[in-house]
């Protein structure tokens, strides 16, 4: 079985800090996993994904996920917080079946 | 390319009242997913489709919840009747199955019924 688990439902971070949202997932096999964001009154918009390549996955605005297979870890960062990524985040495995389970998302604050 | 579609972007309705919320996804792409989302809940997966055909509709809340998608450019989900804690937003979302391919979200359609 598939599942998702967001650690965090809010993350607060000052404006050029480092953002850390975490992830981590059970699956029976090799997994697709990919973040989106949400932001206010807004569609889903992928950020990035992991397809069993790079363990080390970059995405747009600067995001990067890694992952990590003995710990089913899956964790978002950014080096510095803009005022523009203050959003919601969901981490999302994907099986065999052409599922997708979203995890139930982080809000992010980033304070100026 | 135009990404995936829907409309209306917002809908205000009755109680009572027959709703019909409408998705066009990316051309190419064979898999459809309605989705809805609400504070209380989060986001629902409702149901997809494969090629055109339901694969699970486990989601659905209740018998007045219908999806079809009739061709690979269009579908529709429709709520009769409607009830209040129907207001939500639904979102559609289209992809390619197989490999990893990721989802593409619509900007969703905002329900209020009162």
């Amino acid at each position: 079985a598939q599942s998702v688990t967001q650690l965090d439902s809010h993350v607060s971070v000052s404006e050029g800090t480092p953002v850390l949202l975490r992830c981590n997932y059970s699956s029976s096999y090799s997994p697709s996993l990919f973040w989106y964001v949400q932001h206010p009154n807004k569609g889903l918009q992928l950020l990035l994904k992991y397809t069993s390549a790079a363990t080390l996955v970059k995405g747009i605005n600067g995001f990067e996920a890694e992952f990590k297979k003995s710990e089913t870890s899956f964790h978002l960062t950014k080096p510095s917080a803009h005022m523009s990524d203050a959003a919601e985040y969901f981490c999302v495995v994907r099986n065999t079946g052409n599922q997708f389970y979203f995890g139930t998302g982080t809000s992010l604050t980033v304070i100026p | 390319d135009a990404g995936v579609i829907q409309s209306p972007r917002h809908e205000v309705t009755e109680m009572g009242q027959e709703v019909t919320l409408r998705c066009k996804p990316i051309s190419g792409h064979n898999s459809l997913f309605w989705y809805r989302q609400t504070m209380m809940r989060g986001l629902e997966l409702l149901i997809y489709f494969n090629n055109n055909v339901p694969i699970d509709d486990s989601g659905m809340p209740e018998d007045r919840f219908s999806a079809k998608m009739p061709n690979a450019s269009f579908s529709t989900l429709k709520i009769q009747p409607s009830e209040p804690r129907d207001s939500a937003v639904y979102f559609c979302a289209s992809s390619i199955p197989g490999g990893a391919y990721e989802q593409y979200f619509g900007p969703g359609t905002r329900l209020t019924v009162t």
